[in-house]
């Protein structure tokens, strides 16, 4: 069936370097989303797009993150330099939005990236 | 602005027992209200949604939640608990166009 899937699903690295996310979203869904989860802050919104164009990256720090969708079936997010306290599993969720009034509906979640800088 | 609140870190509950897992939620405008379940090292899974209608959704796994306008809340619940429903629940609330904005969590543990 249908999946989000995302890779790597664990990334040791160290503080400095470059870390990139990739995450493929179910075929025909119009809507991607990037999460961040930690234990003191919870479930955090970084970035989405709708139809690969960014809606909100407020959530995102500016100065190290970027989030892009390439192409439909790509989602990427990077950190650059990558920090300990970035240290978190990053998830990818995607969904379908229809119509010009209609909310967001049920987001579907990848597995999750755990990022781990030392 | 748009918020939902989950009060209970976590809710301990016997197999066989009902449980109630609770959600309250602020915004501006009509709420469409979601429940999502996550188990250990996996992503969040959906259980549940008001968008309008009737008060009372039935959701996956014999879940249902309530929603209560007066009250603002929308409480997940189940009539009777398995160890296997043993897992984290996020409430999340949105209104218009806006992205999910989550809660806290619960962690629910059912104990045989």
């Amino acid at each position: 069936d249908a999946r989000v899937t995302q890779t790597p699903r664990d990334k040791v690295t160290e503080m400095g370097q470059e870390v990139t996310m990739r995450c493929q979203p179910i075929l025909g869904h119009n809507t991607v989303f990037w999460y961040r989860q930690t234990m003191m802050q919870g479930l955090e919104l970084l970035a989405y797009f709708r139809n690969r164009a960014p809606l909100d990256d407020s959530g995102m720090p500016k100065d190290r993150f970027s989030a892009e969708m390439p192409d439909a079936t790509l989602a990427t997010l990077k950190i650059q330099p990558s920090e300990p306290r970035d240290s978190a599993v990053y998830f990818c969720a995607s969904g379908l939005v229809l119509g010009s009034t209609s909310s967001y509906n049920e987001q579907f979640f990848g597995p999750g990236t755990r990022l781990t800088v030392l | 602005a748009q918020s939902v609140a989950q009060p209970e870190d976590q809710v301990n509950v016997a197999e066989g027992n009902p449980l109630t897992v609770k959600c309250t939620y602020s915004v501006s405008g009509n709420p469409y209200l979601f429940w999502y379940v996550q188990y250990p090292n996996r992503g969040l899974q959906f259980l549940l949604k008001y968008i309008t209608g009737d008060n009372l959704v039935k959701g996956s796994y014999g879940f249902e939640a309530e929603f209560n306008k007066s009250q603002t809340s929308f409480h997940l619940k189940k009539p009777s608990a398995l160890v296997s429903d043993s897992a984290l629940y996020f409430c999340a609330v949105s209104w218009g166009r806006r992205a999910l904005t989550f809660g806290s969590g619960t962690r629910l543990q059912v104990q045989p």
